[in-house]
């Protein structure tokens, strides 16, 4: 089975700390990604991965990074952390194999900024 | 652009059907997903099915897809306590999926004892 781990599930953090929320898979996907998860609005795409030390953005950028220095692992910085980047994120990964697009998810890392 | 819809709330008695229905917008779909987020924790996939497809089944859960009115549902037969979850449904583009799924904001199942 596919597993998805995040580094913590609960993180509370001040404004203005720098934040890193680490990622892990280990099915050896190609692809991984970065959403935030707000009541009311879904998931939104943060960044994505398609390979080592290539990055994307996605639909929401502003205010985070992302580095991916090997396959298995993504991280998701958060510069300088402000309150409204108080959300759960969620990690996922998928494969690049013919036959589906189906993404795994982690169980989530809920942050809050205060 | 692409745009999934869903409604945020269902509510059905234990033992019924549940149909939790979702829209797109974009012809082109390859795959469309249903995921199952339980509280607190991060999304299971349930089931996809093929864009060539109209119907799927797995156990308690039916996909039906409609193309010709962009209209996707997943049916839960005989809902238990356990179903309670939100239910998100996501579609991917040509191209491969490595620019991500378009989520729907998601429906939230409540089950009535």
């Amino acid at each position: 089975d596919v597993k998805v781990t995040q580094s913590s599930r609960y993180l509370v953090k001040r404004t203005g700390e720098k934040v890193f929320l680490e990622c892990v898979q280990d099915m050896d996907h190609e692809n991984m990604f970065w959403y935030r998860q707000d009541p009311g609005l879904g998931l939104r795409l943060i960044y994505f991965s398609y390979d080592v030390k290539m990055k994307e953005k996605g639909d929401i950028p502003e205010g985070y990074s992302v580095s991916r220095e090997k396959k298995e692992r993504f991280s998701l910085i958060l510069e300088s952390a402000s309150t409204n980047q108080t959300s759960m994120y969620l990690c996922a990964s998928s494969s690049q194999e013919a036959g589906g697009d189906e993404q795994y998810f982690g169980p989530g890392t809920r942050l809050t900024v205060t | 652009g692409e745009d999934v819809e869903q409604s945020l709330f269902l509510s059905v008695r234990e033992g019924d059907s549940s149909v939790i229905n979702c829209t797109y917008t974009d012809s082109s779909s390859t795959y469309l997903y249903w995921y199952k987020q339980e509280p607190g924790a991060g999304l299971q996939l349930l089931t996809y099915i093929f864009s060539n497809m109209d119907m799927k089944q797995d156990q308690r859960l039916t996909v039906l897809l409609n193309k010709k009115d962009k209209h996707l549902s997943l049916r839960i037969a005989d809902t238990q306590t356990g179903d309670s979850a939100i239910y998100f449904c996501a579609e991917s583009l040509p191209g491969g999926g490595a620019d991500g799924l378009t989520f729907g904001k998601g429906t939230h199942l409540i089950i009535q004892p």
